[in-house]
């Protein structure tokens, strides 16, 4: 399985929006709704901030959300906030039980 | 609610293996699945294997094959992931992730455990 492909780095001011995206293929994002987006801070373990897509888990700001078009995920933050700085990674199924993350984005705020 | 806290930092020879456990509290263990993901210096994440305590069937990132061996022990709620022909590529932190078995999400991870691979 390839990485699926985000952007190195996506970079926006406080209060402002970003969309990182995800790109894999008709074989994993494009085919499974079971694409999850994960958070992580310099040291810290990864945290799960999307998953099947478009469902928040509890605890999780409204200000995070996902999407989906074709073989393309994406991650929307809206109202950046400082505390939004951080590593972000997508996830997604790939079939016969196996599964493939993103190449990663940097988030500067 | 629950929490998986794995085991401690390790220092291997190349060639020679490495098990790191992981130990949930606080939730039901066997009804869920257990993934492996490993993130080397400055690298991205990659999912390793996944195991599931109720029916003891685990699956594992074809890149691994051969080389991965993921069990649980139920009786007291651990996970382990033995990695063996250690090479510096290996050189990661290697973190477990609880899943549910019909879908493909991780939460929560342990801490993460550093395994690194020096002659």
């Amino acid at each position: 399985q390839s990485a699926l492909t985000q952007p190195a780095s996506v970079s926006g001011s406080p209060g402002q929006s970003i969309t990182i995206s995800c790109t894999g293929t008709s074989s994993d994002v494009g085919f499974y709704n079971l694409v999850s987006w994960y958070q992580q801070h310099p040291g810290k373990a990864p945290k799960l901030m999307i998953h099947e897509v478009n469902k928040r888990p509890s605890g999780v700001s409204d200000r995070f959300s996902g999407s989906k078009s074709g073989n393309t995920a994406s991650l929307t933050i809206s109202g950046l906030q400082a505390e939004d700085e951080a590593d972000y990674y997508c996830c997604s199924y790939a079939g016969s039980s196996d599964g493939v993350f993103g190449t990663g984005t940097k988030v500067t705020v | 609610q629950v929490q998986l806290v794995q085991s401690g930092s390790e220092v291997k020879k190349p060639g020679s293996s490495v098990t790191v456990s992981c130990k949930a509290s606080g939730g039901t263990f066997s009804a869920y699945a257990i993934n492996w993901v490993r993130q080397a210096p400055a690298q991205g994440l990659e999912w390793m294997g996944r195991i599931i305590p109720i029916v003891d069937v685990a699956n594992y990132a074809q890149r691994f094959q051969g080389r991965v061996t993921i069990t649980a022990d139920k009786s007291t709620a651990t996970a382990y992931l033995e990695l063996s022909s250690l090479r510096s590529e290996d050189t990661a932190v290697y973190y477990c992730a609880r899943g549910v078995a019909s879908t493909w999400w991780f939460d929560p991870w342990g801490q993460g455990t550093l395994v690194t691979v020096t002659s």
